[in-house]
C-alpha cells in the first residue's frame, strides 16, 4: 500500500510565528487531506487537496502531486493551533492511508 | 445537524468480554469506517463499508466484526476483548469513496481492556 511520511515529527513555536509541515507519499493518489487533532482529541477536517492550492485564514496546503508531496503552511501561529496534524491519503484503494502525524506545541 | 455520532465515549472492559461501539450519521453518506488511534502513532483502518449490505476488511481487523444494515449505522462489534484492543476508536464517514471524498470523524470512542 501507500506509504505516508509527515515531518517533523514535532515542533514547538512562539506565538506569531509560521510553520511549514511536510506530508511525502509514495505513490500516486486520488485523494489528499489534512486533518488537526485538537488537545481533546477531536479530529477536524482542514483541507481536502488532492492536488492545487487552497487557504483558509491562516491555514493554506499545497499538494504537487507529480513529486508527491504536500505542505501544510501554518502563518501567525496560534495556541489554539496545538495538537496533532495529520495527512492522509488514498490511492486507487477504497480506504485512506494516514501518517503519524506532526505534534505541534504553540507557546503564548 | 449532528455528523458522526459515536457511543459510548468511554468504555472499560474485562478480558473476554464483548461490547459494541455504535456509530450514527445523519448525513446519507455511502462510505463508512473505523478507525483505531494507538499512542505516538497515525489512525489505522479497522474496517470500511462502501453502502448498506457490503463492509470489508482494512489493515487491522482481526478480532473485530462490522454490519452495514443500513445507510445510517456501523456498529464495531468487539467478540472477545483483549488488552492489546485497549485504544481509541474512531468513526468515519464520507459521501464519496475514501479515495475521492472529504472524510468526517465522530469524537471517538475511548476503550480499555483489564
Amino acid at each position: 500500500g501507500i506509504q505516508v511520511e509527515q515531518s517533523p515529527p514535532d515542533l514547538i513555536l512562539q506565538e506569531g510565528a509560521n510553520s511549514t509541515l511536510r506530508c511525502n507519499f509514495s505513490d500516486s493518489v486520488n485523494n489528499l487531506q489534512w486533518f488537526h487533532q485538537n488537545p481533546w482529541g477531536q479530529l477536524i477536517n482542514l483541507f481536502y487537496i488532492p492536488s492545487g492550492t487552497k487557504q483558509n485564514g491562516r491555514l493554506s496546503a499545497t499538494t504537487v502531486a507529480t513529486e508527491r508531496y504536500s505542505l501544510l503552511y501554518i502563518s501567525s501561529s496560534q495556541t489554539t493551533d496545538s495538537g496533532v496534524y495529520f495527512c492522509a491519503v488514498a490511492g486507487s484503494a477504497r480506504q485512506l492511508t494516514f501518517g503519524s502525524g506532526t505534534q505541534l506545541t504553540v507557546l503564548p | 445537524n449532528a455528523g458522526v455520532t459515536q457511543t459510548p465515549k468511554f468504555q472499560v472492559l474485562k478480558t473476554g468480554q464483548s461490547m459494541t461501539l455504535q456509530c450514527a450519521q445523519d448525513m446519507n453518506h455511502e462510505y463508512m469506517s473505523w478507525y483505531r488511534q494507538d499512542p505516538g502513532m497515525g489512525l489505522r483502518l479497522i474496517h470500511y463499508s462502501v453502502g448498506a449490505g457490503i463492509t470489508d476488511q482494512g489493515e487491522v481487523p482481526n478480532g473485530y466484526n462490522v454490519s452495514r444494515s443500513t445507510t445510517e449505522d456501523f456498529p464495531l462489534r468487539l467478540l472477545s476483548a483483549a488488552p492489546s484492543q485497549t485504544s481509541v476508536y474512531f468513526c468515519a464517514s464520507t459521501q464519496g469513496g475514501a479515495n475521492t471524498g472529504e472524510l468526517f470523524f465522530g469524537e471517538g470512542s475511548r476503550l480499555t481492556v483489564l
